[in-house]
């Protein structure tokens, strides 16, 4: 089993800022993914970036990046130039054990942009 | 191509009723997922399918129950339905199970039970 702890039930920024977004999380499996998802107010959730956990490099998609700490077990999400396009709900998973539980999501970010 | 499609969008039942969800995955996606999504518990695994079979399921009681079609479509069932069900009902394909190959999630069933 999994947990994901999101502790940033809201986040502001101005258009064209950066901002992070905080995950942490608990698995006891060695092998395991980690996600963040996008969920806009059409409510069909869309993957952001994926990190597999035994890669050390953090992954990124253009304007958006990992800090990917295994040893804390902290996977925040980085969005440069920021913009209204990017706001939405956005939530941390992660999958173990071979994805026998599904994704295990934390209770989400609200990213607001201020124009 | 078209994406993930949930048929209804939205859904109002009584309690005590019972409801049935339909998922049509991606062209050529095998695997199933289904979510609960609630304000208060947040997005819940319920189950997977994966070649018409149940490869797991989450924690919620038997009055959940699901199945998948040799066309890969899958429908979900609740029975004796309560308040509590009501919730965004989100159904995820991909090509195979495992985490190692992205899942893709449709746009949700708003079910409301009163």
């Amino acid at each position: 089993a999994q947990t994901v702890t999101q502790s940033q039930p809201e986040m502001s920024v101005q258009e064209a800022e950066t901002v992070t977004l905080s995950c942490t999380y608990d698995t006891s499996e060695s092998d395991y993914y980690l996600f963040w998802y996008k969920q806009p107010p059409s409510r069909q959730m869309i993957l952001v970036i994926r990190q597999e956990a035994y890669k050390q490099q953090n992954a990124t998609e253009n304007r958006f990046s990992v800090n990917f700490q295994k040893a804390a077990k902290s996977f925040s999400l980085k969005i440069s130039d920021s913009q209204l396009g990017d706001a939405a709900m956005y939530f941390c998973a992660c999958s173990s054990g071979g994805g026998a539980d599904g994704l295990t999501f934390g209770k989400g970010t609200h990213l607001i942009i201020q124009p | 191509k078209a994406g993930v499609t949930q048929t209804p969008r939205y859904l109002i039942k009584t309690r005590g009723q019972q409801v049935t969800l339909s998922c049509s995955p991606i062209s050529g996606h095998r695997s199933v997922s289904w979510y609960q999504q609630t304000p208060g518990q947040g997005l819940q695994f319920l189950f997977e399918y994966f070649s018409e079979t149940q490869r797991n399921k989450g924690n919620f009681p038997g009055r959940f129950s699901g199945r998948q079609f040799s066309n890969s479509r899958s429908e979900m069932n609740v029975s004796t339905l309560e308040l509590g069900d009501s919730a965004l009902y989100l159904c995820a394909s991909s090509l195979i199970p495992g985490p190692n190959t992205e899942a893709f999630f449709g746009q949700g069933t708003r079910l409301t039970v009163v």
